[in-house]
């Protein structure tokens, strides 16, 4: 079956440590997103990537970094210079020039810092 | 003001009643518009979307789309309990813009 798949679901981050997390999607979708969503609010947007080895910053893209190296994959790198890193952090993916086509979600991946 | 604004909430219903949600965005040259539920300690799901004017209907789902007053609703017919979720509105077709969703509560 198609879908993404996100990894870890829990992560626990100490403080000044770099992690990373994985976004994997075999549905052939050129466009992935990485949001975050905080407790009681809406997504907002990290990065985003239409094509390989090409993304653009979302409105909070400060203290995080991304790649896209293959269509499939997406990862998130939360850095020591987000301050304030704990938060569900979703991965999604999209086709691209269809506007009737939403977003399909990972199952999310939860971090924490300890 | 934000890009997309809903309901605050939370919104209580009891079993078998319509619940409404509501929904209103800035950029009048906005084209699509969804719908998606997100139970609690889960990521959200596409349940309607909605480009023209009127209505679309989907089982209980109804989207309602008002572009020129710059609204989009959610109407659930029929409310059931495993219809309490939060239900967030996404405004645009990739690089979507979210609101920050309403809770909903259907009470047996």
């Amino acid at each position: 079956d198609g879908g993404i798949t996100q990894s870890p679901k829990y992560l626990f981050r100490k403080e000044g440590q770099n992690v990373t997390l994985s976004c994997e999607q075999n549905l052939n979708h050129d466009a992935m997103y990485w949001y975050r969503q905080d407790p009681g609010q809406g997504l907002r947007l990290i990065y985003y990537s239409q094509i390989v080895n090409d993304f653009q910053k979302g409105d909070i893209a400060e203290g995080y970094s991304v790649s896209r190296e293959k269509k499939e994959s997406f990862p998130l790198t939360v850095t020591s210079a987000q301050k304030n890193p704990t938060a569900f952090y979703l991965c999604a993916s999209s086709i691209l020039l269809d506007t009737s086509y939403g977003y399909t979600f990972g199952s999310g991946t939860r971090l924490t810092v300890v | 003001q934000k890009e997309v604004e809903q309901n605050s909430g939370p919104l209580s219903v009891p079993e078998g009643a319509i619940a409404s949600l509501n929904c209103t965005y800035s950029d009048r040259g906005s084209q699509s518009f969804f719908w998606y539920r997100q139970y609690s300690g889960k990521s959200p799901e596409l349940i309607m979307f909605i480009y023209s004017n009127g209505d679309k209907e989907d089982g209980r789902f109804t989207a309602q789309l008002n572009k020129a007053s710059q609204y989009v609703s959610l109407l659930i017919r029929d409310s059931q309990p495993s219809d309490s979720a939060t239900y967030l509105c996404a405004v645009k077709a990739g690089k979507s813009t979210f609101g920050d969703g309403t809770t909903l509560t259907v009470k047996p």
